[in-house]
């Protein structure tokens, strides 16, 4: 079946502008987690969905880092006002249980 | 809070020789222990899992055993490709909590012909 879709798979925008990422889950799956991976380092816990539960926000870094999830399915991962620190890669997941997890391909974010 | 601490890297083994590549853990409550792989350009991949003490996880020639009495998931091959150069992480999870998982920082495999 199909995995985890992200898009785009490639983001290049100018400091200051809003960007949104997209992730698709596997269908059926009610957690989705967000990840960003800086070059070289390990993965960064953003924010965790479960099924219609209020969002942990707890490792987004700062206000400018949103997301949402509209009908348990699709999430969207919106940094308003980028800087040149939020360059990474952005990975998101989902899981059916809560315990494995199934990654998407990533957003590779770059910030000039 | 939990933790996992995995071995820096990178590893670098030439095909055929023995990996092992160490992780240690600290939880509050009982972890599942996973070890994910990430290729060049991909995201992770569940590589293998163990959810009680002294299961062994296995899957492509690779092992983990659950060691509860040292907290420690170690990843060992036998003999490893130049197709397994990856970055590979080590994760936990406990239960009846959050389910947000704990990752190592990740350790680079390189084999070399």
């Amino acid at each position: 079946g199909a995995g985890v879709s992200q898009s785009p798979s490639n983001k290049v925008t100018e400091k200051g502008k809003d960007v949104e990422l997209r992730c698709d889950p596997i269908s059926g799956h009610t957690a989705l987690y967000w990840y960003r991976q800086s070059l070289g380092q390990g993965l960064e816990f953003l924010i965790y969905f479960q099924g219609n539960s209020a969002p942990d926000k707890s490792g987004l870094p700062s206000d400018r880092f949103s997301a949402e999830r509209t009908g348990g399915s699709v999430s969207t991962l919106t940094i308003q006002r980028t800087q040149q620190e939020d360059s990474a890669v952005y990975l998101c997941a989902s899981s059916s249980r809560g315990y494995e997890q199934y990654f998407g391909p990533g957003t590779r974010l770059t910030v000039t | 809070g939990n933790s996992v601490t995995q071995m820096e890297g990178p590893v670098t083994l030439s095909e055929e020789a023995f990996l092992t590549i160490n992780c240690t853990y600290t939880a509050t409550g009982y972890p599942s222990l996973f070890w994910y792989v990430q290729y060049p350009g991909e995201g992770l991949q569940l590589l293998l899992k163990a959810t009680k003490a002294d299961d062994k996880g296995s899957n492509k020639g690779f092992e983990a055993t659950y060691r509860k009495e040292t907290t420690s998931f170690h990843l060992e091959k036998g003999s490893v490709q130049v197709s397994d150069s990856a970055v590979y992480f080590c994760a936990l999870i406990t239960s009846g909590g959050s389910y947000i998982p704990t990752f190592g920082r990740g350790t680079s495999l390189i084999v070399h012909p």
